[in-house]
């Protein structure tokens, strides 16, 4: 079983719509990151969190410490939020990575 | 401000051979990941430097790969005798400190080098 495991794998939604991706995990961590990576590659952080709510524009990403569970919300969703949010947990040792949910958002 | 950057952004070779890859960090962050990344998998950790040190190779999955990072800036990844498996996007990160612990800061990705060995 993997340490990190996010839910759904793939996602299509309509402009507009509120999405949820999920992150669940099996270690003790210190921190949790969600990354967003578009074709091409390039990884961009967008949240880095220990506890309780972050919220940044259109995104919210949650964290419940007990529950070992993150969501990353968006609202409003837009074509060009389409691209794969990736969920990874660290904490003294390097960073453990989901494999993606890789979001498409049609006009 | 530049951001981390990596080169070359893509790299063909022939099963056998050696290969560098670089990585330039931002100016100033102490900390340096790089990762490895297969087709539809999420990126794997290989090895960090704190410094010039390695302070966690863990991840390096065999003696083929090697890492250095002399002056605490530039890094450069180097595989010997590349196999068909090492294809993969290699990425590299770095972050202001790696105080806390190597998952408890923030880090910013270079573009990847995409290496296919044929």
């Amino acid at each position: 079983k993997n340490e990190v495991e996010q839910s759904p794998q793939n996602l299509t939604a309509q402009e507009g719509e509120f999405i949820t991706i999920n992150c669940s995990y099996s270690v003790g961590i210190s921190a949790l990151h969600w990354l967003q990576q578009h074709p091409g590659g390039g990884i961009v952080s967008l949240f880095m969190l220990s506890s309780g709510k972050k919220k940044h524009g259109r995104l919210i990403a949650t964290i419940n410490i007990q529950e070992k569970h993150s969501s990353l919300h968006i609202t409003a969703s837009h074509p060009r939020d389409s691209a794969v949010y990736i969920c990874a947990v660290g904490r003294d040792t390097p960073l453990v990575f989901g494999k993606g949910t890789r979001l498409s958002v049609i006009a | 401000g530049a951001g981390v950057s990596q080169t070359p952004s893509n790299k063909v070779t022939e099963k056998g051979k050696y290969v560098e890859l670089r990585c330039d960090p931002i100016s100033g962050h102490t900390a340096l990941y790089w990762y490895r990344q297969s087709l539809g998998q999420g990126p794997e950790f290989l090895i960090y430097f704190q410094g010039t040190g390695a302070a966690d190779d863990s991840g390096l999955p065999n003696d083929r790969f090697f890492a250095v990072r002399p002056e605490g800036s530039v890094s450069t990844l180097k595989i010997q005798r590349t196999e068909r498996g090492d294809s993969a996007v290699y990425l590299c990160a770095s972050s202001l400190t790696a105080s806390g612990g190597a998952g408890y800061n923030e880090q910013f990705f270079g573009p990847g080098t995409r290496l296919t060995v044929l």
